[in-house]
């Protein structure tokens, strides 16, 4: 079975600087790979995936993550962040060798400051 | 629309009181799954389906029952809650592991 690891539970940054959420998943071989964001009371919310082809996929609201197969990584940034972009965010692996299973990161909690 | 509908939003109830929480998808997805969600641990995945008639327990299912009688639904069931199963949680379906699709969540809490 997969395991994903969010290295930083907690990210605090200021409005407008530059963020990283990282992400490292146990096995490369054979996985889609996705970023999701849960605001304040909500449900998730795909931010981004990577099925295949380019390592640089583009998202929602301004956000690329960049998929390293030799690292085994799949780190989420923004060049500048927003007030709106407070919320939780989770990585999450699909695995073709469990079956298509899910597996999820513990979450990062990103907050920006005015 | 393509959605995951859950129902209730929201439940109180009292320690042994049986429940349910009904989970339905309009994308005929193969597979779904119910997972629970607690500050500081994440999604944890209760029980998940690959197709009808077909049930596998994820990584906290005791306490938990779910049946897939339809390709389309796919209840939880708690026979017996207990405080412990306060949380919030979710149902999700999703087509070859391309994409995870949530419904808005139910938040669950046992007294």
């Amino acid at each position: 079975a997969q395991s994903v690891t969010q290295l930083d539970s907690q990210v605090p940054v200021f409005e407008e600087a530059p963020v990283e959420l990282r992400c490292n998943y146990s096995s490369s071989v054979s996985v889609y790979l996705f970023w999701y964001v849960q605001y304040p009371n909500q449900g998730l919310q795909l931010l981004l995936k990577y099925l295949s082809g380019s390592t640089l996929v583009k998202g929602i609201n301004g956000f690329e993550a960049e998929f390293n197969k030799s690292q085994t990584s799949f780190h989420l940034r923004k060049p500048s962040v927003h007030i709106s972009d407070t919320a939780e965010y989770f990585c999450a692996v699909s695995d073709w060798d469990t079956g298509n299973q899910f597996y999820f990161g513990t979450g990062t909690s990103l907050t920006v400051i005015p | 629309e393509a959605q995951v509908t859950q129902n209730p939003r929201y439940l109180i109830t009292v320690t042994g009181k049986k429940l349910t929480v009904t989970c339905s998808q309009n994308m005929n997805h193969e597979y779904m799954s119910w997972y629970r969600q607690d500050p500081g641990l994440g999604l944890r995945q209760i029980y998940y389906s690959m197709n009808v008639e077909v049930t596998d327990k994820g990584d906290v299912p005791e306490g938990y029952k779910v049946s897939r009688k339809e390709k389309r639904n796919f209840p939880l069931i708690l026979e017996s809650p207990s405080p412990n199963q306060t949380s919030l949680y979710f149902c999700a379906s999703s087509w070859s592991g391309r994409e995870a699709f949530f419904g808005q969540g139910t938040r669950l809490t046992v007294v």
